[in-house]
């Protein structure tokens, strides 16, 4: 079992819907979790990261994690054509595991 | 702008020649990471640098590679005798002395084509 799993999609949704993205993982010592976007051929961009079991708000993103379950989960409200990228979940202790990546379309 | 630079951003090279890559790291980021990003996965750690000290290397890091910061501030990857399973993105990111793993800031990548 890997690490960190995750669906490598791809998940087309319309523009306007509420996307949800999701992870499981296997490490209980995992502290730090985070979400990045990255869009074809560039660098991941680091959206959020969270250190406790809860969600955290950041404008249109909500990020959720549940401990108990390992399973942590992106929101996107009102999803736009630009949201339209890969999305990483990723796990610390002292380094980074990261997700395969679900790629997210966003239909016009 | 003062984000992550990566050069060069392409690479295409025969089987068997030497490459190097270079990291330029945001201005007074102590840390520095390298990744390795094939087609459908998500970044792999391969080395980390505090300053000019190398301190963690991943088993990913086979004997062809090797990686120096010598001056503590921009960072080489050198890949020797290159093989076609080398081919991948190779991302370099940085963090600040005292922020935590996670607030690393991705540079562009550099791609690399084995042919």
């Amino acid at each position: 079992q890997k690490e960190v799993e995750q669906d490598p999609g791809p998940l087309s949704v319309p523009e306007g819907a509420i996307v949800s993205l999701n992870c499981t993982y296997s490490n209980s010592a995992f502290q730090y979790f985070m979400w990045y976007r990255q869009y074809s051929r560039k660098g991941p961009e680091l959206l959020m990261y969270t250190y406790s079991s809860g969600n955290k708000e950041d404008g249109r993103f909500t990020a959720q994690v549940d401990k108990s379950s390992k399973y942590i989960s992106l929101f996107i409200r009102d999803s736009q054509p630009s949201d339209s990228a890969t999305y990483l979940c990723a796990m610390s202790t002292n380094m980074i595991i990261f997700g395969k990546g679900t790629r997210l379309h966003i239909l016009p | 702008d003062t984000g992550v630079s990566q050069n060069p951003r392409h690479k295409i090279t025969k089987r068997g020649q030497n490459v190097t890559f270079r990291c330029d790291p945001i201005s007074e980021h102590n840390r520095l990471y390298w990744y390795r990003q094939t087609l459908g996965q998500g970044p792999e750690f391969l080395t980390y640098f505090q300053n000019e000290a190398q301190l963690e290397k991943s088993r990913l890091l086979s004997d062809r590679f090797s990686a120096e910061r010598p001056k503590g501030s921009f960072s080489t990857l050198e890949i020797q005798r290159t093989e076609q399973g080398d081919s991948a993105m190779y991302l370099c990111a940085s963090s600040p002395l005292g922020g935590r793993v996670e607030t690393q800031y991705f540079g562009p990548g550099t791609r690399l084509l084995v042919l």
